[in-house]
């Protein structure tokens, strides 16, 4: 089993809806839970950071974390072309980042 | 400006033939670390290094080797490479273990 895990996508939402990702994790020791952008020939860029339960607001973007069920998601409002990417959720067991597979989002419009 | 720098972008290479991939970051980040990514396979950590003459395996370190002599600079060398590790590679420096400043990668393609 990996030990991040995204839903694979791709996910197609039309301008202006919301766009959901999410994400689970096997070590119930994690404790920072990231989530990085990559534009396609791009490298990936930090957008949002969690490190308790409950919402993370910024921007359009809010990130939830529930360490009882092991997941963390997303929130993309109001989304826009401009958000088209592939999106990695990652975790921090055993003192090292793992990284899931990674959600591609098109933003149709 | 903050930056890490890896060269080279792009290289092809045969199957053998040592090569390095440099990596510098500006920022006096203590902890580094080289990825690879390979498409549906996302993105893995080959090791990782703490801080000067501290380093570790990641994920993947098989047919790779590190040194981090100074602080700034954490090279990746590949002694002989095979067709297998043809990927688009990633350093990547921080202050801690999370908030990644990326390199723009290093597309490699061995023969």
């Amino acid at each position: 089993q990996k030990e991040v895990e995204q839903n694979s996508g791709p996910l197609s939402v039309p301008e202006g809806a919301i766009a959901s990702l999410n994400c689970t994790y096997s070590d119930r020791g994690s404790q920072s839970f990231f989530w990085y952008r990559q534009y396609s020939g791009k490298s990936p860029e930090l957008i949002m950071s969690i490190y308790s339960n409950g919402d993370k607001e910024d921007g359009r973007f809010t990130a939830q974390l529930n360490k009882a069920s092991q997941y963390v998601s997303l929130l993309i409002r109001d989304s826009q072309p401009s958000d088209s990417a592939t999106y990695l959720c990652a975790a921090v067991p055993d003192y090292k980042l793992s990284f899931g597979a990674g959600t591609t989002v098109t933003v149709r419009a | 400006e903050a930056q890490v720098t890896q060269n080279p972008r792009y290289l092809i290479t045969v199957t053998g033939k040592k090569l390095t991939v440099t990596c510098s970051q500006n920022m006096n980040h203590e902890y580094m670390s080289w990825y690879r990514q390979d498409p549906g396979l996302g993105l893995r950590q080959i090791y990782y290094s703490m801080n000067v003459e501290v380093t570790d395996k990641g994920d993947v370190p098989e047919g790779y080797k590190v040194s981090r002599k100074e602080k700034r600079n954490f090279p990746l060398i590949l002694e002989s490479p095979s067709p297998n590790q043809t990927s688009l590679y990633f350093c990547a420096s921080s202050i801690g273990l999370g908030e990644l400043f990326f390199g723009e990668g290093s597309r490699l393609t061995v023969l």
